[in-house]
């Protein structure tokens, strides 16, 4: 079975600082994904970003990185110098064999 | 491309009423599916097709729920009864083999 845990139900960050959401997650299999998605107030799942199990690397969009600890189970989102339109709600997702598992989401609020 | 298309974006019913929940997935994607979104379920997958054909349906709730993809640009989420328990944002995706989950908008859907 895959679970996805996220524990911080909800988390306020300054405008311009950095954040880290937690994930950690559950699976037998080998090859999977990792995806970050944001849910603003309209309601729209945005992908933020991705990572491969396979790749080492962390996978980097703009102001957005990951802290993926394989071993661990754990794929950590990291915000740089928040924005006012960060503040979502923020899903982990581990995907196996075509199936997307969401994390239960973290309530992020940016504050001027 | 449109992205997703799903309508009706609110639905309000009453208990017993026969509900209709449409989506038009993003031309090319093969995977379609069908999600539902509460505050204390979360995200929830309820079924999903590959190519048309149904692959898991396994977190459909009951029989009330029946879901289909006569081709390959249109599907149905259909409830009936429906109870007011069934109120929920559903959503719908579609993905290519290997790619992002796209979602649409969401159905909320109100039972009274």
């Amino acid at each position: 079975a895959q679970t996805v845990t996220q524990s911080q139900p909800e988390m306020s960050v300054q405008e311009a600082e950095t954040v880290t959401l937690s994930c950690t997650y559950d699976t037998s299999e080998s090859n999977y994904y990792l995806f970050w998605y944001k849910q603003p107030p309209s309601r729209q799942m945005i992908l933020v970003i991705r990572q491969e199990a396979y790749k080492q690397q962390n996978a980097t969009e703009n102001r957005f990185s990951v802290n993926f600890q394989k071993a661990a189970k754990s794929f950590s989102l990291k915000i740089s110098d928040s924005q006012l339109g960060d503040t979502a709600m923020y899903f982990c997702a581990l995907i196996v064999f075509n199936k997307f598992y969401f994390g239960s989401g973290t309530k992020l609020n940016v504050k001027p | 491309d449109a992205g997703v298309i799903q309508s009706p974006r609110h639905e309000v019913t009453e208990m017993g009423q026969e509900v209709t929940l449409r989506c038009k997935p993003i031309s090319g994607h093969d995977y379609l599916f069908w999600y539902r979104q509460t505050m204390m379920r979360g995200l929830e997958l309820l079924i999903y097709f590959n190519n048309n054909v149904p692959i898991d349906d396994s977190g459909m709730p009951e029989d009330r729920f029946s879901a289909k993809m006569p081709n390959a640009s249109f599907s149905t989420l259909k409830i009936q009864p429906s109870e007011p328990r069934d109120s929920a944002v559903y959503f719908c995706a579609s993905r290519r083999q290997g790619g992002e989950l796209f979602f649409g908008e969401g159905s909320r859907l109100t039972v009274l």
